[in-house]
């Protein structure tokens, strides 16, 4: 069965200071890997996705993952971060259809 | 990008009463949908799948008859929550899923939030 573990629920970061969220995935083929964004109250938004290929991924809004298919991670990295990017943000992993969350990172920005 | 929405964005209704809840995909045909629930600072869970023309795969303890789905055309799936009660209020997400090539993704909707006083 595919499983997503996010260890960090919370995370607070300084306004323009990097940040990196931890994922690790279990899956039996090669994954599909996903991060997405959720704003409070507001739909996801995805930020980037790893099919195949490069395993280094850029997104929008500054962000990037890393694929490291011996550790079975996929950490979310941005080099400065902003007060905007304060929000929820969810690991996936999927195959053919079907898509498992981690249970998410709360980001907190502070001054 | 491919667009998904959902209507309504929010709703509020008593218990025992039905409510519907539409998922569109706006510029692309989706043959298969997905329906997810989040409740208050947790995950998605995916609860069923839903395909056009025939029945919703339903997950495992999801109800189906408390929970019905309908994807009756490639652009709209409804998800209809029977004799709602306070326990159902929660954040409704679909997603529209879209084959490219030997590429797939799916797109989310902005959800729906619903509220059963």
């Amino acid at each position: 069965a595919q499983s997503v573990t996010q260890p960090d629920i919370h995370i607070t970061v300084s306004e323009g200071a990097s940040l990196e969220l931890r994922c690790n995935y279990s899956y039996g083929a090669t994954p599909y890997l996903f991060w997405y964004v959720q704003s409070p109250g507001q739909g996801l938004q995805l930020l980037l996705k790893y099919f195949s290929g490069d395993t280094l991924v850029q997104g929008i809004k500054g962000f990037e993952a890393e694929f490291k298919r011996s550790q079975s991670s996929f950490n979310l990295r941005k080099p400065s971060v902003h007060w905007s990017d304060a929000a929820e943000y969810f690991c996936a992993v999927g195959g053919y259809q079907k898509v498992t969350f981690g249970i998410g990172t709360k980001l907190q920005v502070i001054p | 990008g491919a667009v998904v929405s959902q209507h309504p964005s929010w709703v509020i209704c008593k218990s025992g009463t039905s409510v519907k809840i539409e998922c569109r995909s706006l510029d692309f045909q989706a043959t298969t949908m997905f329906w997810y629930r989040q409740f208050p600072k947790q995950s998605l869970m995916l609860m069923a799948t839903s395909n056009e023309g025939s029945k919703a795969t339903y997950e495992q303890g999801v109800e189906k008859d408390k929970f019905l789905i309908n994807h009756a055309s490639l652009t709209l799936s409804t998800l209809t929550v029977t004799s709602a009660h306070p326990e159902d209020s929660s954040f409704y997400i679909c997603s529209a899923y879209l084959l490219a090539g030997v590429r797939y993704e799916q797109y989310f909707g902005p959800g729906t939030r619903l509220t059963v006083t």
